[in-house]
């Protein structure tokens, strides 16, 4: 069964902490996104990447940044938490086809930052 | 102009009757459209997804596609109460390697008993 797994479900943090989101597939998916998720907001992507070491911006990445050690570990990390970045983060994965991208997503973690 | 805009609802039906969703997009280059199921609390879901003008139904769901309108429904048919949750249109262009895709902010669908 297709797997994408995030590390916390809740997260509870001070502002100007550094934090750490974790997110692991086991689908051997070449992509790996971040996104969060706001009430009438919607989904807005942070980062994408498409293989290992490599990382591109999505449309909200100030404050942010990820790593990409090996294919199946994608991490988000706060550099310095701050009020507004309290969210749902959604990690999903996807394969690469020719035919879009059919996202897998984990169970997302609910950031509290204090 | 939102690029992917949805009704935010919610669209209220009952029990056994047809749920209609509907998504309009601004990019005439997008190629593939997807539909994602959210229940409260949870992540999405992929529940279906549509590359050419026209129909295509899986079970009880029907995907409808019309390019030259830049329009794209979900229709439920014989709607449940576990159907109740939020719908999520989503686009992305097909161009090879990554292909952004972009969101709707999702209609929520209650299926009142």
């Amino acid at each position: 069964d297709v797997k994408v797994t995030q590390s916390s479900r809740y997260l509870v943090k001070r502002t100007g902490e550094k934090v750490f989101l974790e997110c692991v597939q086991d689908m051997d998916h070449e992509n790996m996104f971040w996104y969060r998720q706001d009430p009438g907001l919607g989904l807005r992507l942070i980062y994408f990447s498409y293989d290992v070491k490599m990382k591109e911006k999505g449309d909200i990445p100030e404050g942010y940044s990820v790593s990409r050690e090996k294919k199946e570990r994608f991490s988000l990390i706060l550099e310095s938490a701050s009020t507004n970045q309290t969210s749902m983060y959604l990690c999903a994965s996807s394969s690469r086809t020719g035919s879009g991208e059919k996202l897998f997503f984990g169970s997302g973690t609910q950031l509290s930052v204090l | 102009q939102k690029e992917v805009e949805q009704n935010s609802g919610p669209l209220s039906v009952p029990e056994g009757a047809i749920a209609s969703l509907n998504c309009t997009y601004s990019d005439r280059g997008s190629q593939s459209f997807f539909w994602y199921r959210q229940y409260s609390g949870k992540s999405p879901e992929l529940i279906m997804f549509i590359y050419s003008n026209g129909d295509k139904e899986d079970g009880r769901f029907t995907a409808q596609l019309n390019k030259a309108s830049q329009y794209v429904s979900l229709l439920i048919r014989d709607s449940q109460p576990s159907d109740s949750a939020t719908y999520l249109c989503a686009v992305t262009p097909v161009s090879g390697g990554y292909q952004k895709v972009t969101f709707g902010t999702g209609t929520k669908l209650q299926v009142i008993p």
